[in-house]
């Protein structure tokens, strides 16, 4: 089953905008990851934050976990038309050597 | 530096036909191996990772299997594929210990059945 689940589906911006990105997920967990895929390409791990961080950041990237509502936002500042792609959310299952992934949320960049 | 291969990187097969896709990791030892599948537009659904040699750990009953017969070796098969089968298949790896630690990912495989 799912754990972690992305909204929205799908957001469409201008360049310079600010893109944020939820992610849901429903049971405990040891670290939360968000990865980014280019169409038709393998996925590509952007950050990981772990269940007693409540936010971090790297570079354009700034993610925020809050273990008591068992969300996650993904937020990328001044998005250029290169951030186009689709981006997800990882969680690990507990106790399990294993990550479950969301649907993704697809952004697109409009220059 | 570790790198992955993945091979094929696309193919086309019919309805009954065996298949064969192959992962290989560089540079980097008793790696933990995942296969995932990505339907259109979809999400990555795990469908068997690996600890170590021999030890295989299936996510999802269907008709596909994986073998890791070397160290840094994994691969899926299927005895008779399925139009179902069709996906975008992802092999990823991470270090061993690590858990859920960060996944490196291949290019991956896009399989049609028709």
């Amino acid at each position: 089953s799912q754990q972690g689940e992305e909204d929205p589906q799908a957001l469409s911006i201008q360049e310079g905008e600010n893109a944020t990105m939820n992610c849901s997920y429903k049971t405990s967990i040891n670290n939360l990851q968000w990865y980014r895929q280019n169409s038709g390409r393998g996925l590509v791990h952007l950050i990981l934050i772990r269940s007693n961080e409540r936010e971090k950041h790297s570079g354009r990237l700034r993610v925020t976990l809050d273990t008591s509502k068992k969300s996650s936002s993904l937020l990328i500042t001044a998005s250029r038309a290169a951030d186009t792609a689709s981006y997800f959310c990882a969680t690990d299952a507990p106790g399990a050597q294993k990550l479950v992934f969301g649907q993704g949320t697809r952004l697109t960049i409009n220059p | 530096s570790q790198t992955i291969h993945q091979w094929p990187a696309t193919l086309v097969q019919p309805v009954g036909s065996p298949l064969s896709l192959e992962c290989t990791v560089e540079g980097t030892s008793n790696p933990n191996l995942y296969w995932y599948r990505q339907a259109a537009g979809r999400g990555l659904q795990l469908l068997f990772y690996s600890v170590g040699i021999g030890q295989i750990s299936s996510e999802v009953p269907q008709n596909l299997s994986a073998s890791r017969p070397q160290d840094r070796q994994f691969i899926l098969s299927s005895k008779k594929l399925l139009l179902s089968d069709s996906g975008f298949y992802l092999c990823a790896w991470n270090h061993h210990g690590a858990g859920t630690g960060e996944l490196f990912f291949g290019e991956g495989s896009r399989l049609t059945v028709l």
